[in-house]
């Protein structure tokens, strides 16, 4: 089974603090995804990466950032982070030759 | 970017009912897929469609795509309360999903 995991299922960060989300996933997949997913808008694509050390932007990307130093780990980071960015993130991957999207559990952030 | 359009938001149908949830596009979409998201948990995927026309049946679950490819639809059919959930469309263009807002299931017992 694929296996998409996340650092935290919840986490409370103050406005201003640096906040790092990590995602592991264990298939060795090719694509890593982040997104953001409020109510009434589905889930939005912040950042995604096709390669190590490779990243493009989603269709939200301001106020993010994401390394992707080995295959497996894909990291989201909010440099800055700010009321409007509480929400609840997902991580994905998926083959480079498939197209199911695998989802880890999520992480529900709140910034105070 | 690409806009897709998901209704509606909610439906609340007392078990036994059937369930339509329906996907909108004012442009061809590549493909569509469904994915449903249980209360708590994630996303987790149902089907994609690639054809125009194309209909797939999951059990009680029928996935349409349709003939323009600018619409795809999710019925379910005797609805159970098993099938709680939100069910989401989404368009994959080059391994990038563009999701449609959701429809949120209740099913009252």
């Amino acid at each position: 089974d694929v296996k998409v995991t996340q650092s935290s299922r919840y986490l409370v960060k103050r406005t201003g603090e640096k906040v790092f989300l990590e995602c592991v996933q264990d298939m060795d997949h090719e694509n890593m995804f982040w997104y953001r997913q409020d109510p009434g808008l589905g889930l939005r694509l912040i950042y995604f990466s096709y390669d190590v050390k490779m990243k493009e932007k989603g269709d939200i990307p301001e106020g993010y950032s994401v390394s992707r130093e080995k295959k497996e780990r894909f990291s989201l980071i909010l440099e800055s982070a700010s009321t409007n960015q509480t929400s609840m993130y997902l991580c994905a991957s998926t083959t480079g030759s498939s197209y199911e999207q695998y989802f880890g559990p999520g992480t529900r952030l709140t910034v105070t | 970017g690409q806009q897709v359009m998901q209704i509606p938001q909610y439906q609340h149908v007392q078990e036994g009912e059937d369930f339509t949830t329906y996907c909108n596009s004012s442009t061809t979409l590549s493909n569509i897929q469904w994915y449903k998201q249980r209360p708590g948990g994630h996303p987790v995927f149902l089907i994609q469609l690639v054809k125009s026309g194309e209909v797939k049946k999951q059990k009680r679950l029928t996935f349409q795509f349709g003939e323009a490819k600018k619409n795809s639809s999710l019925h379910i059919t005797a609805t159970q309360t098993t099938d709680v959930g939100t069910y989401f469309c989404a368009e994959n263009a080059g391994n990038m999903l563009t999701f449609g807002g959701g429809t949120r299931l209740m099913v009252k017992p």
